[in-house]
């Protein structure tokens, strides 16, 4: 059975502190995918990492992704309170992108 | 980007009514959509497949008989909840893909359901 896994689960940081999310899952995939969804909203793309290796940086976050290790990290530079929301990581475990297996997200909270 | 609208973004209704959510891709054409169903803090879950013109697929524990998805065109795919009880309600995503896109699928705003 596939598992993607998040962790932290939750995460309670202090503005300008750097963090880490990890997504880790168990089967064969080079295509991850990583949201975030506000409270009461739909999800916002932040990244899509398509091959082992792959980094991509966007404003504070910077997510990479070791197909190998089945491993995909979201990394949090200088958080900001705008940056609190649940984030999510997806896997794509089909050949032709059509089904995705979330994790169960990350509740990132900011406290200015 | 790709734009797809969700309408009703919220509904309520009684407990044995139907109740049906549209799914539209506004600047393409949406070869495959997808429905997922979130609860309250947990993670999105595919619920059904459906590619234009043929029958959905669904997955594992989802009633087809149930939650009906009808995919007539390129642009739109209805979910009927039917006979709807308090346990069906949660918030409904929908997605869509383009063909010339592998992989990438464009959410909808969600439509929260409350069934009384």
């Amino acid at each position: 059975e596939l598992k993607v896994e998040q962790n932290p689960l939750f995460l309670s940081m202090q503005e300008g502190k750097n963090y880490t999310i990890y997504c880790n899952y168990s089967t064969t995939s080079d295509r991850l995918y990583w949201y975030r969804q506000d409270p009461g909203k739909s999800l916002e793309s932040l990244f899509v990492l398509l091959s082992n290796g792959a980094v991509k940086q966007e404003g504070r976050l910077m997510a990479s992704l070791d197909t190998k290790a089945r491993l995909s990290t979201l990394h949090i530079t200088a958080a900001v309170h705008d940056l609190s929301a649940t984030y999510f990581c997806a896997v794509d475990i089909s050949v032709d992108g059509n089904k995705l297996v979330f994790g169960a997200g990350t509740i990132l909270r900011v406290k200015s | 980007g790709a734009v797809v609208s969700q309408h009703p973004s919220r509904v309520i209704c009684k407990s044995g009514t139907s109740v049906k959510i549209e799914c539209r891709s506004l600047d393409f054409q949406a070869t495959t959509m997808f429905w997922y169903r979130q609860f309250p803090k947990q993670s999105l879950m595919l619920m059904a497949t459906s590619n234009e013109g043929s029958k959905a697929t669904y997955e594992q524990g989802v009633e087809k008989d149930k939650f009906l998805i009808n995919h007539a065109s390129l642009t739109l795919s209805t979910l009927t909840v039917t006979s709807a009880h308090p346990e069906d309600s949660s918030f409904y995503i929908c997605s869509a893909r383009s063909s010339g896109r592998i992989g990438t699928q464009y959410f909808g705003p969600g439509t929260r359901l409350l069934v009384l």
